[in-house]
């Protein structure tokens, strides 16, 4: 079974509009957490935003917050105030097992690429 | 702040031949993954090491090895390149010892291979 869902496969937003990125999931692991990276068309893999199974509030960096909803198992990516250096691909990404001692691998979704528009 | 460091940035190889990546991870990281990504595809998971030891293995050719040595570098050999080995190959690094972002995992900018 897809452990990472991201249904949106493209997506476009003018600028300085707000645009979320859907991304649900699926664990039986009662400690995992979310990522979200950006890709641009250069290839590098940056990271955005992270959010803990046990953390009660959503999590916020600058203009990237998750909208995490655990009983629907979903971590909404919401960008606000989109820029023309926001097109990149966005990948929901999950790591299964605690935050601390842990060394495991990261379970990618299969992207959403964003393109902003003027 | 230092990033993961991955050379070299773009290889051509022929098919049959060889092909060695570098990885040099976070100062003070101690596990260190390796990606391969297709064109068009997510990020697969081919390997990991936590403190030199190989910790977890995920989709990785009988073709490639790696391992991480004293100073926390790795590499991955590659052998007998496949057309199919194209794709892009990143390494990342966390920390076990850190609590805050879930030890998140950083990438490095990637090793481009071509396979001709």
């Amino acid at each position: 079974a897809q452990k990472i869902t991201q249904t949106q496969p493209g997506m476009f937003v003018q600028e300085k509009e707000a645009v979320t990125l859907d991304c649900t999931y699926d664990t039986s692991d009662p400690s995992y957490g979310l990522f979200w990276y950006k890709q641009p068309s250069s290839g590098e893999m940056i990271f955005l935003i992270y959010q803990g199974s046990y953390d009660q509030q959503n999590a916020t960096e600058g203009r990237y917050s998750l909208n995490f909803q655990k009983a629907r198992k979903s971590a909404n990516l919401v960008i606000s105030a989109s820029q023309l250096g926001d097109s990149a691909m966005y990948f929901c990404a999950m790591r299964e097992g605690p935050n601390t001692g842990t060394a495991s691998k990261l379970t990618f979704g299969t992207g959403t690429r964003l393109q902003v528009t003027l | 702040a230092a990033g993961v460091i991955q050379s070299p940035r773009h290889l051509i190889k022929e098919k049959r031949e060889t092909a060695t990546l570098k990885c040099y991870p976070i100062p003070r990281h101690d596990t260190v993954y390796w990606y391969q990504q297709g064109p068009g595809q997510d990020p697969q998971f081919l390997i990991s090491f936590y403190e030199k030891m190989q910790s977890d293995k995920g989709s990785i050719p009988d073709r490639f090895s790696a391992q991480q040595f004293s100073d926390y570098h790795s590499e991955l050999n590659m052998s007998s390149l496949e057309l199919g080995d194209s794709a892009l190959y990143f390494c990342a690094s966390s920390s076990t010892r850190t609590g805050s972002s879930g030890n998140t995992i950083y990438f490095g900018e990637g090793s481009w291979l071509t396979v001709v």
